[in-house]
């Protein structure tokens, strides 16, 4: 039972160059979630996938795509990369939905271990 | 979602109970208090959460005050693995996670 695996672990890119993240879970989980982390702060969310088909903005959203490609899937793009996208990103999920039209839930998140991304 | 107040650091003696305390006197009635760990920038680790009753699992113990504006997670036994940033978060939806800069715990030997 892997969890939540994150594909590449590290990558380097130029500015201008587009680049797409990959997460999966194996827990059957409905959400799924993107965040980054800066050196030295904490978590911040990107964007986040209640269930299979719909995506919502988190904190800090500008500069970022989302998919959620089935329910196991949720891929993050960087369509022209900027040095201020240097950071750690990390993918979660979870098991409940969390929206006002599914239903709250109280369900903890599960992280993968993190894409570390420089943009030189 | 409320926000949280924790200390940046703080030590504890390897053996020793480990109490970290978070404030978030703003929590409404259905938020939920949860605590995370992050090890060595891995990704965070899920420890326990509750909303008004005191939990405990195999991991950790949470205390929330009766009026649930303070919280504490107590690490009965701390080892040296334990040393990590701690992150309380409060929500209510259980998908808009603020994560703050949270406790960075040094266990020592």
């Amino acid at each position: 039972n892997a969890g939540v695996t994150q594909t590449p672990k590290f990558q380097v890119l130029k500015t201008g160059q587009s680049m797409t993240l990959q997460c999966a879970q194996d827990m059957n989980h409905n959400s799924m979630y993107w965040y980054r982390q800066d050196p030295g702060m904490g978590l911040r969310l990107i964007y986040y996938s209640a269930s299979e088909g719909t995506t919502d903005k988190g904190e800090v959203p500008n500069g970022y795509n989302v998919s959620r490609l089935n329910k196991r899937e949720f891929s993050l793009r960087l369509e022209s990369a900027a040095p201020s996208q240097t950071s750690v990103y990390f993918c979660a999920s979870s098991e409940a939905v969390g929206t006002i039209l599914y239903g709250y839930s109280n369900q903890p998140q599960h992280f993968g271990d993190g894409t570390r991304l420089s943009i030189l | 979602d409320a926000k949280t107040t924790q200390p940046p650091s703080m030590d504890c003696a390897e053996g020793r109970a480990a109490n970290l305390p978070c404030n978030h006197s703003t929590i409404s009635g259905n938020e939920y208090v949860y605590w995370y760990r992050q090890i060595h920038s891995q990704g965070p680790q899920y420890i326990i959460h509750g909303l008004k009753n005191n939990e405990t699992n195999e991991m950790a113990s949470l205390i929330i005050t009766e009026d649930r504006k303070s919280s504490t997670l107590i690490l009965p036994h701390a080892t040296l693995r334990d040393t990590a940033v701690y992150y309380c978060i409060v929500s209510f939806t259980g998908n808009q996670f603020y994560f703050g800069t949270g406790t960075s715990l040094t266990v020592i030997p």
